[in-house]
C-alpha cells in the first residue's frame, strides 16, 4: 500500500530552535510539494520539486525556511529559527507529472507547535 | 489578486439529501479544478478532477460542475451519508501546481 510518510507526526519546540520535517514520497512519483495548513489561511503551498529540482518556493519565507530533496526518497523542510507564527500542520504531497488527474497524494502531516 | 472562495460556514444536511458545495474564484484561468476530501487529523484525499473544457463529471454519488464563465464549480453528493461528513477542498490547477480553497465542512446528520 503505497503512501507518503512524514516524520515527526508531532513536534513541540521553543522559539528560536531549528525544526526539520521529513517526507518520503511514494516510490516512482516525480513531484513533491510542501504545504502549510492553518485555520486562518487554509492550505498554502510553500515549495515544490519536480525530479528533485526546486521549481517554485515563492510561498516560503526565505529567511528562515529551506526545502531540499537530497535524494528521490527524501524531502526535507527546515525552519531556522522557528517562531510561534510557524505553528501549523505541514503536509507533504507527491504526484506524477504524467498522472491523468494531476492527483496529489498527501502524507499525514506534521503538527508543529512553537512556544 | 487571485482568490478562491468556499463557504466558510459549515453545511449541515440530513442523511439521504443531496449536499451541494460551492467553489468560486476570481482572477484565475485554471486549466482544471479538483476536489479533495479532508478528515480531521489527516491529509486531503483526491476525489475528482474536471477540466476547463468539461461541464460536468460524475463518480458514483459525486457530481462536479465547472462553469468558467461564472468562475464557479459546484460539488454535489447525492444520497448523503454520515460517513460523508468531512471538509471538502477545491483546488484550481495550472501547470503542475494547484491552489487550494479554505474548504467547507460538511456534516451529515443521521
Amino acid at each position: 500500500d503505497a503512501r507518503v510518510t512524514q516524520t515527526p507526526r508531532h513536534k513541540v519546540t521553543e522559539m528560536g530552535q531549528e525544526v526539520t520535517m521529513r517526507c518520503q514520497p511514494i516510490l516512482g512519483h516525480n513531484t513533491v510539494f510542501w504545504y502549510r495548513q492553518t485555520m486562518m489561511q487554509g492550505l498554502e503551498l510553500l515549495a515544490y520539486f519536480r525530479n528533485r529540482a526546486p521549481l517554485d518556493d515563492s510561498g516560503m519565507p526565505k529567511d528562515r525556511f529551506s526545502a531540499e530533496m537530497p535524494d528521490a526518497t527524501l524531502a526535507t523542510l527546515k525552519i531556522q529559527p522557528s517562531e510561534p507564527r510557524d505553528s501549523a500542520v505541514y503536509f507533504c504531497a507527491s504526484g506524477l507529472t504524467s498522472g491523468r488527474n494531476n492527483e496529489q497524494f498527501f502524507g499525514p502531516g506534521t503538527r508543529l507547535t512553537v512556544l | 489578486s487571485q482568490k478562491i472562495e468556499q463557504n466558510s460556514e459549515a453545511l449541515n444536511i440530513q442523511e439521504g439529501k443531496t449536499a451541494t458545495l460551492t467553489c468560486n474564484y476570481t482572477n484565475y484561468s485554471p486549466a482544471y479544478l479538483q476536489w479533495y476530501r479532508q478528515d480531521p487529523g489527516r491529509g486531503p484525499v483526491f476525489l475528482l478532477l474536471i477540466r476547463e473544457n468539461e461541464k460536468e463529471k460524475r463518480k458514483e454519488r459525486l457530481k462536479v460542475t465547472f462553469d468558467t464563465t461564472l468562475k464557479q464549480s459546484l460539488f454535489h453528493i447525492t444520497a448523503s451519508q454520515p460517513a460523508d461528513s468531512a471538509t471538502y477542498l477545491c483546488a484550481l490547477g495550472g501547470y503542475q501546481k494547484v491552489t487550494f480553497g479554505t474548504g467547507t465542512k460538511l456534516q451529515v446528520i443521521p
